[in-house]
């Protein structure tokens, strides 16, 4: 299977805790992106990445996140001190840098902070 | 500010009927749009695209129609398949960038 893969698949944390979630992507892609989705809404960008560059991050992406993808392969996002408001479902998703620009999705991690 | 809307939460559809999901934009920069269709507890798999030079894109029983005048697109899937029930997500992106995605429509084909 190559498709992009997300773990763990679920996550319960007491609030507090950090947290850290790690995505493979398709492997001849070399974008990545990472995505939030809480109930009743769409995916919310989060950051991207080109090879190991983060070439943007969302307002939403607080001090306490943070993401890296070190040899431009798989890619970890770390939430320090988790909240609440942080129960969501995290979704990563891959493509390739040029045309089609279609986005292929994880299964996603769900967090749950208690 | 919501670049990307769909003002529909729901639809509910006679299984072999025509399904129409609508998707409004704001952002004239969005020159990529994409369809996904979400389960529960699962990732948003991709179903159908369309660039701004286009107006209509098809792939089987899926077609996607952009209206750039109205920055309008939908989604018809025809005919429509208990299968099909799902929540559909439209999404738009500038230069192959970020994904923006509306709120979701979800759709129940009742056989």
């Amino acid at each position: 299977d190559t498709g992009v893969s997300q773990n763990p698949r679920h996550k319960i944390t007491k609030r507090g805790q950090n947290v850290t979630f790690r995505c493979d992507p398709i492997s001849e892609h070399n974008r990545l992106y990472w995505y939030r989705q809480t109930l009743g809404q769409g995916p919310e960008f989060l950051t991207y990445f080109q090879n190991e560059a983060q070439l943007e991050k969302s307002r939403l992406l607080s001090d306490r996140f943070s993401a890296e993808r070190p040899k431009g392969s798989f890619s970890t996002l770390e939430i320090q001190r988790t909240e609440q408001g942080d129960s969501a479902m995290y979704l990563c998703a891959s493509s390739g840098q040029g045309w089609p620009y279609e986005q292929y999705f994880g299964p996603g991690t769900r967090l749950t902070v208690t | 500010d919501q670049q990307v809307k769909q003002n529909s939460p729901s639809l509910s559809v006679q299984e072999g009927r025509i399904s129409i999901l609508n998707c409004d934009y704001t952002n004239s920069m969005f020159d990529y749009f994409l369809w996904y269709k979400k389960y529960p507890a699962e990732g948003p798999t991709f179903l159908i695209s369309i660039s701004s030079i286009k107006d209509k894109n098809e792939d089987g029983r899926f077609t996607v129609f952009l209206n750039k005048s109205a920055k309008h697109l939908s989604l018809h899937i025809v005919p429509s398949q208990p299968g099909d029930s799902a929540v559909y997500f439209c999404a738009a992106s500038s230069q192959g960038g970020k994904l923006i995605f509306g709120q979701g429509t979800e759709l129940s084909v009742k056989p």
